[in-house]
């Protein structure tokens, strides 16, 4: 399955700020997934990453909060901007496989004070 | 709308118990079913991927079965292990006939297990 290398593992940010995410996969693939996972909770799709087009946000999710790159097969970024404390979550992104389903990333622990 | 419950949402027990985790759904029409191990504050990592036209899967002392006609899944671990606490979650995810697009995950809200020695 396809290994993902995902930075930071943690930060905590002032309130304000913007941090970006950064996902490094050891393949191509065609979609990259961004998830939330707020505490206690399980996870919530922010947007799928399509390589060469902009990013699919769900319901509840819009670019100027999430702004995602995905410059290459092999990359993306999701920033969070303008973080509030209400942004504290895990970030994790993730990959799709035919023959091993989805693959996720280490997560980032977010915390914003 | 595909939804996913699992159940129970907490389990204690102790070493050397086998154990099942329940995943029920509510379409069950070409959606694969994936299980999950997340560790505190961590990512998760892949147990075992179930596809709609197979019935169970196995892994070590995991197994982990499919039963379409009843929207369920349950995970077995044979002799638990204090290394067997985390949070299990189970996801469905649709995939067209090629296998070349996939659908979002839809997960459930997750097996909290603590396996105590």
């Amino acid at each position: 399955s396809a290994v993902i290398s995902q930075k930071p593992s943690r930060d905590i940010c002032q309130r304000g700020t913007s941090l970006t995410i950064q996902c490094q996969v050891d393949s191509q693939v065609t979609m990259m997934f961004w998830y939330r996972q707020q505490p206690g909770q399980s996870l919530t799709l922010i947007a799928t990453a399509n390589q060469g087009s902009e990013a699919t946000y769900e319901s509840g999710f819009v670019i100027d909060k999430f702004p995602i790159s995905r410059p290459n097969l092999t990359f993306s970024t999701l920033t969070v901007s303008n973080m509030s404390p209400e942004d504290s979550s895990i970030y994790l992104c993730s990959v799709g496989d035919r023959l091993y389903g989805y693959t996720f990333g280490s997560g980032t622990r977010l915390t914003v004070v | 709308k595909q939804e996913v419950t699992q159940i129970p949402a907490a389990l204690s027990v102790p070493e050397g118990e086998n154990l099942v985790l329940n995943c029920s759904f509510t379409d069950s029409a070409i959606y694969n079913l994936q299980w999950f191990r997340q560790d505190p504050g961590k990512g998760l990592t892949s147990l075992l991927l179930i596809q709609s036209s197979q019935r169970e899967q196995t892994s070590g002392r995991l197994n982990a079965s499919l039963d379409k006609s009843s929207g369920r899944s349950t995970l077995y671990i044979a002799a638990s292990q204090p290394g067997d606490s985390a949070t299990y979650l189970c996801a469905a995810f649709r995939v067209n006939a090629g296998g070349t697009s996939y659908g979002k995950l839809t997960f459930g809200q997750g097996t909290i297990l603590t396996v105590h020695p």
